[in-house]
Parts: C-alpha cells; sequence; structure tokens
C-alpha cells in the first residue's frame, strides 16, 4: 500500500477564492488521480495528473477551473478556481504504483465547503 | 460504456448477523472489480480485489466478495456484522490494473444495530 497525506483536510471558502489542495506520498508512485466526491454522491474522476506534463481531464471538468500540477512522482496539488457552493465536495488523491500496478489507493480526502 | 449498479442504498442489520451488500457491472472485457470502505469523514480503504483466478476473493476485516460472470455480479458478504462495520462501501471497476480510472458505484450505507 501506500501512506498518503492530504492538505488542508478541511476548508471553509468564500464564493470567488480559489483552494489548493496538496496530496503528499511517502514513495514514488506512477499514477495519480484526483476525485471528486460530492454530498451524498459517489467518487467521480477528475482527472490523471501526469508528471511533467498537463493533466489528463475527464469530461466536464477543465483545466481552467481544476489546474492540477504534478511537479515529481510523490506530490501534486488540485487547485479549485474561482469557488462557487456548487463546488462544496469532499476531494480525493488516489495512487497507483506502477505500470501494471493494481489497485488505487486513497488519501483521506479534503472537505471543502464554499459559502 | 463501463457502468457499476449497487442496488441497495441502505441496509440495516443487526450486530452479529449475516450481510451481503450487491453489485453489479457492466463492461465489455474482464472487468477489474474492487470494493471500498468509507468510514464517516474518512477517506476510502480498500477491503478487497479482483482481476483474475479464483472467484471467491477474500479481503481484510473478515470480508469476501464472489466474482459471477454469467450474473455481472461481484457481491461483498460477512458471515457476522460488527458495529464497527458501519459505513459506506463503494464498489469499483477497472478497465486496467490500477493505471485507468474507476467507476464508481454509488455506494451503500450499512447501518448496525447492536
Amino acid at each position: 500500500s501506500a501512506v498518503i497525506s492530504q492538505k488542508p483536510s478541511r476548508d471553509i471558502c468564500q464564493r470567488g477564492t480559489s483552494l489548493t489542495i496538496q496530496c503528499q506520498v511517502d514513495s514514488q508512485v506512477t499514477m495519480m488521480f484526483w476525485y471528486r466526491q460530492q454530498p451524498g454522491q459517489s467518487l467521480t474522476l477528475i482527472a490523471t495528473a501526469n508528471q511533467g506534463s498537463e493533466a489528463t481531464y475527464e469530461s466536464g471538468f477543465v483545466i481552467d477551473k481544476f489546474p492540477i500540477s504534478r511537479p515529481n512522482l510523490t506530490f501534486s496539488t488540485l487547485t479549485v478556481s474561482n469557488m462557487s457552493p456548487e463546488d462544496s465536495s469532499i476531494y480525493l488523491c488516489s495512487v497507483a504504483r506502477g505500470v501494471g500496478a493494481d489497485t488505487q489507493y486513497f488519501g483521506p480526502g479534503t472537505r471543502l465547503t464554499v459559502l | 460504456a463501463q457502468s457499476v449498479t449497487q442496488p441497495d442504498i441502505h441496509i440495516t442489520v443487526s450486530e452479529g448477523a449475516s450481510l451481503e451488500l450487491r453489485c453489479n457491472y457492466s463492461y465489455g472485457a474482464t472487468p477489474y472489480l474492487f470494493w471500498y470502505v468509507q468510514s464517516p469523514g474518512q477517506g476510502l480503504q480498500l477491503l478487497l480485489k479482483y482481476f483474475s483466478g479464483d472467484t471467491l476473493v477474500q479481503g481484510i476485516k473478515g470480508f469476501e466478495a464472489e466474482f459471477k460472470r454469467s450474473q455481472s455480479s461481484f457481491n461483498l458478504r460477512k458471515p457476522s456484522v460488527h458495529w464497527s462495520d458501519a459505513a459506506e462501501y463503494f464498489c469499483a471497476v477497472g478497465a486496467s490494473q490500477g493505471t485507468d480510472k474507476l467507476i464508481f458505484g454509488t455506494g451503500t450505507r450499512l447501518q448496525v444495530f447492536p
């Protein structure tokens, strides 16, 4: 498995502001992903964070709203930009160790509330 | 397209009773299947996974799941539920071994009465 930490664990933000969420893994991993879990809902993949290149976004998610960085094999950030109350969710990062890696492991999540 | 259905939104059982959580998937090729558990305020913890081989897989915390290709199902079971098992359970299907996205079901909330 992998030990994954996220910062902040929770935050309350004002409409129109931006928040950057950090995901740190205790060892190098090939794949990192960002998911959103809206209140009472399941998880939806936002994007795959690619090391050294632009993230790959899923349908319905765009870079201007959710810019992602991945400067190395153990760290990634997700920014939620120009927030609205609809962005209130839990944001989770997950990782998979390498090519042929067989499991995604999830971080503890960041609970975001937008007022 | 891949999809996962968890027909039961909410299940309530008594402590010590047996448990079965249902999961049906839709996928054209051989699926990779997972069960995760999310306790209140927590992230997701992997319970078990199926990639190939024995269709009955054992997981942590006394859980097991059986892959039935003919029924497109991957139901989660536990013979005797503990109060600490109260949580949200998610079934997920992956297109490949961890290098692609997971499609999650809508989850089943388990409540355990003493």
